[in-house]
């Protein structure tokens, strides 16, 4: 049973625009939640995390909101960069230190 | 500063040979340790969490075994390999208490032929 979910499997981007990622979930148990940012070969890359108690979070420029009324949270990126073009993974837990992840969105910046 | 070592980057393996992939982590004392696994397209399945030496839990059912032999020491394990088995596996290390972010190594490719 899939309980955090990614719709959206690509995102493509123009330079300097803002990327927004989506994520729902299932289970209202769910407390922190958190986006990873993965390159091929590679292992996920921690970008930000946010608990229950806030709806927002912010770090330079990548912010993450939360709707728990909507179980859905999202990050936004601005202003995306090249750099940027990986898959990200949406993640949550409820406190006992394991992590249900999202299958991923690809995101391409195009120059 | 922590990090987190994760080796061999690939592995080509026949059917019904074991395995073993180890993971250490540095610059922690009495972490939580993972291993998860990623299918072609899908997200990350957790196999299994450690919150001490000896004391490992089991997610899903399946030919793999994990342990911890030291406190910054996981290795994941399995006696006969399943052409099912392949995949990338990923180690990840958190702290204890709270929301704590987990942090990934650089994973293993594993291919069974």
């Amino acid at each position: 049973d899939q309980q955090v979910k990614q719709n959206s499997p690509s995102l493509s981007v123009q330079e300097g625009r803002i990327s927004i990622l989506n994520c729902d979930y299932t289970n209202s148990m769910f407390d922190y939640f958190l986006w990873y940012k993965k390159y091929p070969a590679e292992g996920p890359t921690f970008l930000i995390s946010i608990s229950s108690i806030k709806d927002k979070n912010e770090d330079g420029r990548f912010t993450v909101f939360l709707n728990k009324s909507a179980k859905h949270l999202s990050l936004h990126i601005v202003p995306s960069q090249p750099g940027d073009s990986a898959v990200y993974f949406c993640a949550a837990s409820s406190n006992d230190y394991k992590l249900s992840f999202g299958a991923g969105t690809t995101v391409t910046v195009r120059a | 500063s922590q990090t987190i070592h994760q080796w061999p980057a690939t592995l080509v393996q026949p059917v019904g040979s074991p395995l073993s992939l180890e993971c250490t982590v540095e610059g922690t004392s009495n972490p939580n340790l993972y291993w998860y696994r990623q299918a072609a397209g899908r997200g990350l399945q957790l196999l299994f969490y450690s919150v001490g030496i000896g004391q490992i839990s089991s997610e899903v059912p399946q030919n793999l075994s994990a342990s911890r032999p030291q406190d910054r020491q996981f290795i994941l394990s399995s006696k006969k390999l399943l052409l099912s088995d392949s995949g990338f596996y990923l180690c990840a290390w958190s702290g204890t208490g709270g929301d704590q972010p987990q942090h990934f190594g650089d994973g293993t490719r594993l291919s069974i032929l």
